[in-house]
């Protein structure tokens, strides 16, 4: 089955640039969203099809994919970018939803 | 706006069944594929069901097929989840999240499904 790789944690300083990564054989020939979960949320969709923004997401966050790599970039990031994130892929291999590990954002 | 509203989580034994319900609103939900993920205490985000928009196809994780059994009613505006043989591991809050692009934009809140001797 198709793994997701994210590392568990990421810090940043307030007004730094936070970079998250997903990890998968081949990703960039998938398209990958990325989530937010905020503690006691719902998780909260924030890219889309690999760098698509939903409506009212700031465009402070930006995503990209390429190779064997897809990245979440958050600039200027603020208190209330504390959160877990997590990437997700379709795999068509075996129309299955996969999720990465999830990766925890720390605001300093 | 979308509203996606879950219901019928408890606390069950283990070996019993659970059924979910999802109730959507805010869009034409029979042009929607819909999702169930669910996430146990502490833990990620796991995929466990989809169901296309009109019915015809479904599928699911390793770890629920066989036992769960996702369906939905267009009519009613709603999606659900058959849960039988519950285990232990099965604990988790479970979302239902609208189709886009074969993963989720929309979420709803969730429901808590404890499985507990």
């Amino acid at each position: 089955s198709y793994v997701l790789t994210q590392p568990p944690s990421v810090s940043v300083a307030p007004g730094q640039t936070a970079r998250i990564t997903c990890g998968g054989n081949n990703i960039g020939s998938k398209s990958v969203f990325w989530y937010q979960q905020r503690p006691g949320q719902a998780p909260v969709l924030v890219i889309y099809d690999d760098s698509d923004r939903p409506s009212g997401i700031p465009e402070r966050l930006s995503g990209s994919n390429s190779g064997n790599t897809a990245t979440l970039t958050i600039s200027r990031v603020e208190a209330g970018d504390e959160a877990d994130y997590y990437c997700q892929v379709w795999d068509s291999s075996t129309d299955q939803g996969v999720f990465g590990g999830g990766t925890k954002l720390t605001v300093l | 706006q979308v509203q996606l509203v879950e219901s019928g989580g408890g606390v069950v034994q283990p070996g019993r069944s659970l059924r979910l319900s999802c109730a959507a609103s805010g869009f034409t939900f029979g042009s929607y594929g819909m999702h169930w993920v669910r996430q146990a205490p502490g833990k990620g985000l796991e995929w466990v069901a989809v169901m296309w928009y009109d019915g015809t196809h479904e599928h699911y994780a390793d770890s629920v097929k066989g036992r769960f059994t996702i369906s939905r009613v267009n009519s009613k505006n709603t999606l659900y989840l058959q849960m039988n043989s519950l285990r232990v591991e099965d604990t988790a809050v479970y979302y239902c999240a609208r189709e886009h692009n074969y993963l989720s934009d929309y979420w709803g809140q969730g429901t808590l499904v404890t499985v507990s001797p």
